[in-house]
């Protein structure tokens, strides 16, 4: 079974402090995607990342996926209150499933 | 935009009830997915279809049935409502061109 271990679960902040999620698996996956979900609403696809050490930037959000396509990270710098929210990692097998991680809560305090 | 429509917000029900959450999606989509959404275990695939009314179990299709009988919708059935199928519920789609899942809002379903 493939599995995605995201960390940390749950993570409260500062307003202007920067933080990383991890998303690791012992599996190769063809690709990576980070999605945000607000309450109340389905997740939302941030960023799909491919090649391995790939790095995206989008705004003050920055991810990157490892060498070896088995990991993902990503930074948030000066967090603000509008970052609030559950991201996940979702790792794509190639074929029509789409495994996730657990999710990190963020909470950012203004 | 895309948009995955799921026909209700919340819902209660029963143990021993049937339940019914339905998922239209409206960009002509060939894939869709039911997920199952707790605290701590992230999104788990129930059941997903790949093209009318073909259907292939995901990881936890135990209790759960569907049906695709329109490319544009796609029914979860839970045959008899129990108390650990407290859930959100999320329905999803995508194209076969890309990779990117669309989202309805969820079903936030109690079983009492």
């Amino acid at each position: 079974t493939q599995l995605l271990e995201q960390s940390p679960q749950f993570l409260s902040i500062q307003e202007g402090e920067n933080l990383t999620v991890y998303c690791n698996s012992s599996s190769v996956f063809s690709s990576l995607q980070w999605y945000r979900q607000e309450p109340g609403e389905g997740p939302v696809l941030l960023v799909t990342v491919v090649t391995g050490g790939e790095v995206k930037k989008l705004k003050r959000l920055t991810f990157q996926f490892g060498d070896a396509r088995k990991d993902s990270s990503l930074h948030i710098t000066a967090a603000q209150p509008g970052d609030t929210g559950l991201y996940l990692c979702a790792g794509d097998t190639g074929g029509f499933k789409t495994i996730f991680g657990a999710g990190t809560r963020l909470f950012v305090k203004a | 935009d895309v948009k995955v429509t799921q026909s209700s917000r919340y819902l209660v029900k029963r143990t021993g009830e049937k339940v019914f959450l339905e998922c239209v999606q409206d960009m002509d989509h060939e894939n869709m997915f039911w997920y199952r959404q707790d605290p701590g275990l992230g999104l788990r695939l129930i059941y997903f279809s790949y093209d009318v009314k073909m259907k292939e179990k995901g990881d936890i299709p135990e209790g759960y049935s569907v049906s695709r009988e329109k490319k544009e919708r796609f029914s979860l059935i839970l045959e008899s409502a129990s108390t650990n199928q407290t859930s959100m519920y999320l329905c999803a789609s995508r194209p076969n061109s890309v990779r990117k899942l669309f989202f309805g809002s969820g079903t936030q379903l109690s079983v009492l």
